[in-house]
């Protein structure tokens, strides 16, 4: 069992609508990440979190200590928004990231 | 483009042979990582350096890996007699010791080295 759960594994929407990915981790963090990966590899860091929200653009990511929970939410989604969103976290004391498996999104047209 | 660079892109080599990765983080970054993905899954841990120190290496990293930061600028990752397993993506990502947590996004990752071994 992967320590950072992602759900759902894969998501398929209409252009327009708005999108929530879920991260669920199971011991204390000093930060969570959410990162972007297109065909071909590259990872891109959307957000670090680590107590409340943040919005960039159409992208929100929001994060719940208490209940180790966070959610990347993407408003009036584009085809350009399909990727591989990835969730990991730094653990007290660790500078590495733990990640998610990823949650492969494509948005049609 | 992130500022990390990472060379080659993609090697293929036969089963038994060594290969090199090459990473060029950020210039200012101390802290380098080396990851590895294989399809379908997320990253794992492999190693990180701050400057030319290695402070953490992963049980992953068998005897048939080593990496290495000797200036505190570049990084290789090399991988002897390699095995089928090996084949995987190699990420090397960088970030700035110090940088404030809340300022955003702090670690920047390469594009990534594919290896298949044959």
């Amino acid at each position: 069992k992967n320590e950072v759960e992602q759900s759902p594994q894969n998501l398929t929407a209409q252009e327009g609508e708005f999108i929530t990915i879920n991260c669920s981790y199971s011991v204390g963090i000093s930060a969570l990440h959410w990162l972007q990966q297109h065909p071909g590899g590259g990872i891109v860091s959307l957000f670090m979190l680590s107590s409340g929200k943040k919005k960039h653009g159409r992208l929100i990511a929001t994060i719940n200590i208490q209940e180790k929970h966070s959610s990347l939410h993407i408003t009036a989604s584009h085809p350009r928004d399909s990727a591989v969103y990835i969730c990991a976290v730094n653990y007290w004391g660790a500078q590495k990231l733990v990640f998610g498996q990823g949650t492969r999104l494509t948005i049609n047209p | 483009d992130t500022g990390v660079s990472q060379d080659p892109r993609h090697k293929i080599t036969k089963r038994g042979q060594n290969v090199t990765f090459r990473c060029d983080p950020i210039s200012e970054h101390n802290r380098l990582y080396w990851y590895r993905q294989t399809l379908g899954q997320g990253p794992e841990f492999l190693t990180y350096f701050q400057n030319e120190a290695q402070l953490e290496k992963s049980r992953l990293l068998s005897d048939r890996f080593s990496a290495e930061r000797p200036k505190g600028s570049f990084s290789t990752l090399e991988i002897q007699r390699t095995e089928q397993g090996d084949s995987a993506m190699y990420l090397c990502a960088s970030s700035l010791r110090g940088a404030a947590i809340l300022s955003g996004n702090t670690i920047y990752f390469g594009e990534g080295s594919w290896l298949t071994v044959v």
